[in-house]
């Protein structure tokens, strides 16, 4: 029962150029989202997040676009650098709390 | 990672023995969360724990896994006899306030079992 579901598992692009990461859920109980990324034998490192009531949250390079009505959320990074290079997971929560991660996107920046 | 603090960093483990992971939060967090991630997987939710007090463990198998938040000292992930299939990396994070305050995570312990 894959509650978030991130469908590709990596992208590649240029560096100076927008990355897109999706990531779809199920749960109509989420209210908070959050994006995460994390570096190989390292913790997560939150990014960003928004809030149900927003469609939108931005922060420096970084935007969080939500569509409640399609359970789809999408984080933009632009311009993408080297150093973006990472696996980015997306991770719900409800009032319960507790984070419902998807199973990442490896993201690669080409010099 | 904000201060969560893990240790150990790595542990090998025979199988049949036992794993003792600790966790200290963010000075002022009373929220823990353990995570665990196998190879390929997202983080899967384990146990939610306040001082004192287990507040959701429904991600804990059900056998060999407990977890305690003492009024002192760090939270303890316990795995008692452990098997080849608990080789994963464990994360703990923890948070000020719940929900909807910004969850941080320790930089995990990778335990092994020969």
């Amino acid at each position: 029962d894959q509650q978030v579901k991130q469908n590709s598992p990596s992208l590649s692009v240029q560096e100076g150029r927008i990355s897109i990461l999706n990531c779809d859920y199920t749960n109509s109980m989420f209210d908070y989202f959050l994006w995460y990324k994390k570096y190989p034998a390292e913790g997560p490192t939150f990014l960003i997040s928004i809030s149900s009531i927003k469609d939108k949250n931005e922060d420096g390079r970084f935007t969080v676009f939500l569509n409640k009505s399609a359970k789809h959320l999408s984080l933009h990074i632009v311009p993408s650098q080297p150093g973006d290079s990472a696996v980015y997971f997306c991770a719900p929560t409800g009032a319960n709390s507790k984070l419902t991660f998807g199973k990442g996107i490896t993201l690669s920046v080409r010099p | 990672n904000a201060g969560v603090m893990q240790n150990p960093r790595h542990l090998v483990r025979r199988r049949g023995q036992e794993a003792r992971l600790r966790c200290s939060p963010v000075k002022g967090h009373s929220h823990v969360y353990w995570y665990r991630q196998l190879p390929e997987e997202g983080l899967k939710f384990m146990v939610y724990l306040q001082k004192e007090n287990i507040i959701d463990e429904s991600g804990m198998p059900k056998e060999r896994f407990s977890a305690e938040f003492p009024k002192e000292g760090p939270s303890i992930l316990r795995i008692q006899q452990v098997v080849r299939g608990d080789s994963a990396a464990y994360f703990c994070a923890s948070s000020p306030d719940s929900p909807g305050n910004t969850i941080y995570f320790g930089e995990g312990s990778w335990l092994t079992v020969v």
